[in-house]
């Protein structure tokens, strides 16, 4: 069974629409992440969720929203994609709140493309 | 603050080769640090971790230990295989919230 699923896998779109990546664990963990990973690799932190409610929000255009119906999921809703936007985005979980420094389990990515 | 520096790769070895990739890193309070490996086309995957000072992880051959006097999580791994080939990353947690090396390619050849 997967851990942490992400759907699509592969999205390919046009400058200026809007699109959403899903996410979902199954491990029972309290924490949700959202990454950005560029060309060159470089992984960085885009939101952290914990039981439902936002506690890390770094520097991204507003027009990303994250949403969290549970603890299990955390979609991503991106609004005017621009070209910039490629990247391959990468869900991940943890067990524990603040201070349990426990690893995180990742999904395989969504690899975006805007044209 | 927190932040993690890795060696800039690629790091190209000979299979059976000996294996470091170097991983300093500066952080406030007692933080976990860990290694994680990503194979082309995948989602990183936890490789070992330590949570204090002196401790060892270690899996699969990989090895590393949580230097704190030099703030170092160095990996290494005695001989490597072409299997081993991917991008590594050292990442620290601190708060539940993760700081990550910017990744060491990996290429082992034949």
């Amino acid at each position: 069974d997967t851990a942490v699923s992400q759907t699509p896998k592969y999205l390919v779109t046009q400058m200026g629409n809007d699109k959403s990546i899903k996410c979902e664990q199954n491990l029972g963990h309290d924490t949700m992440y959202w990454y950005k990973q560029d060309s060159k690799k470089f992984l960085k932190i885009m939101f952290s969720y914990n039981n439902k409610e936002l506690i890390i929000n770094e520097t991204v255009p507003n027009r990303f929203s994250p949403k969290s119906p549970d603890k299990a999921h955390l979609n991503l809703h991106i609004n005017s994609l621009e070209l910039g936007d490629s990247a391959v985005y990468f869900c991940a979980s943890s067990q524990g709140g603040l201070g349990s420094n426990q690893p995180q389990h990742f999904g395989d990515g969504t690899r975006l493309s805007i044209l | 603050g927190n932040s993690v520096t890795q060696m800039e790769g690629p790091v190209t070895l000979s299979e059976e080769a000996f294996l470091t990739i170097n991983c300093t890193y500066t952080a406030t309070g007692y933080p976990s640090l860990f290694w994680y490996v990503q194979y082309p086309g995948e989602g990183l995957q936890l490789l070992l971790k330590a949570t204090k000072a002196d401790d060892k992880g270690s899996n699969k051959g990989f090895e590393a230990t949580y230097r704190k006097e030099t703030t170092s999580f160095h990996l290494e791994k005695g001989s490597v295989q072409v299997s081993d080939s991917a991008v590594y990353f050292c990442a620290l947690g601190n708060f539940n919230k993760f700081y990550f090396g910017s990744g060491t390619k990996l290429n082992v050849k034949p």
